[in-house]
């Protein structure tokens, strides 16, 4: 099946640094990607639609000059976390839409992030 | 897209049927039914789904109610590595809207031996 490859899978940063994950396409081509958010024993949050080639879509209370995130190729979306807090700190999934297909949504195995 | 309900936990002995009851009663009519399920620290992995036609692949088997506002995901022999978290979601096809899902807060299904 298709693959969503997100890097790294785990990243310890100190606080007021910022920290990029990846998230890639492996075998199919996605205009859209998808950003959730997840804290322990919650559900995964929405935080943004990335699609390339423009700027991304912010859901309601996510902040964008905070969470950057760039679409810059087919199979590529990258999010940015600036200046993180320990508050950041949470997993991080990537979902990609193979635009060539059925629309499906596949989803990356997730980016764990720690911040001191 | 319509709001669905699920029990917050459900056990299920290893090799039986696991049944996971969905509520979608403000269900439209172009709204499909889809199924993903976590497994701890991981991400998502798609199961089923299905439009108003019960659904069989080679994971699960949808079961939808004739007035679509409810469903059942059924695992027919739960293994202990079925242990996970299932998110039951309605929302217009993939095509339509951007394709995003909303997750809910999900059913946390745990296999026993």
């Amino acid at each position: 099946g298709a693959v969503v490859s997100q890097h790294p899978s785990w990243v310890i940063c100190k606080s007021g640094t910022s920290v990029k994950i990846e998230c890639r396409s492996l075998d199919f081509q996605a205009t859209t990607m998808f950003w959730y958010r997840q804290f322990p024993k919650q559900s995964l949050m929405l935080m943004a639609t990335s699609n390339e080639g423009s700027k991304a879509t912010y859901e309601q209370g996510v902040e964008k000059d905070k969470f950057l995130i760039n679409h810059a190729s087919l199979t590529l979306s990258t999010l940015t976390v600036t200046s993180a807090h320990p508050e950041d700190s949470s997993f991080y999934i990537c979902s990609a839409r193979d635009s060539g297909g059925a629309g499906e949504l596949f989803f990356g195995e997730g980016s764990r992030l720690t911040v001191l | 897209d319509a709001k669905t309900t699920q029990p917050p936990s459900m056990d299920c002995a290893e090799g039986r049927a696991a049944n996971l009851p969905c509520n979608h009663s403000t269900i439209s009519g172009n709204e499909y039914v889809y199924w993903y399920r976590q497994i701890h620290s991981q991400g998502p992995q798609y199961i089923i789904h299905g439009l108003k036609n019960n659904e069989t692949n080679e994971m699960a088997s949808l079961i939808i109610t004739e007035d679509r506002k409810s469903s059942t995901l059924i695992l027919p022999h739960a293994t202990l590595r079925d242990t996970a978290v299932y998110y039951c979601i309605v929302r217009v096809g993939f095509y339509n809207q951007g394709g995003k899902l909303i997750f809910g807060q999900g059913t946390e299904l745990s296999v026993k031996p």
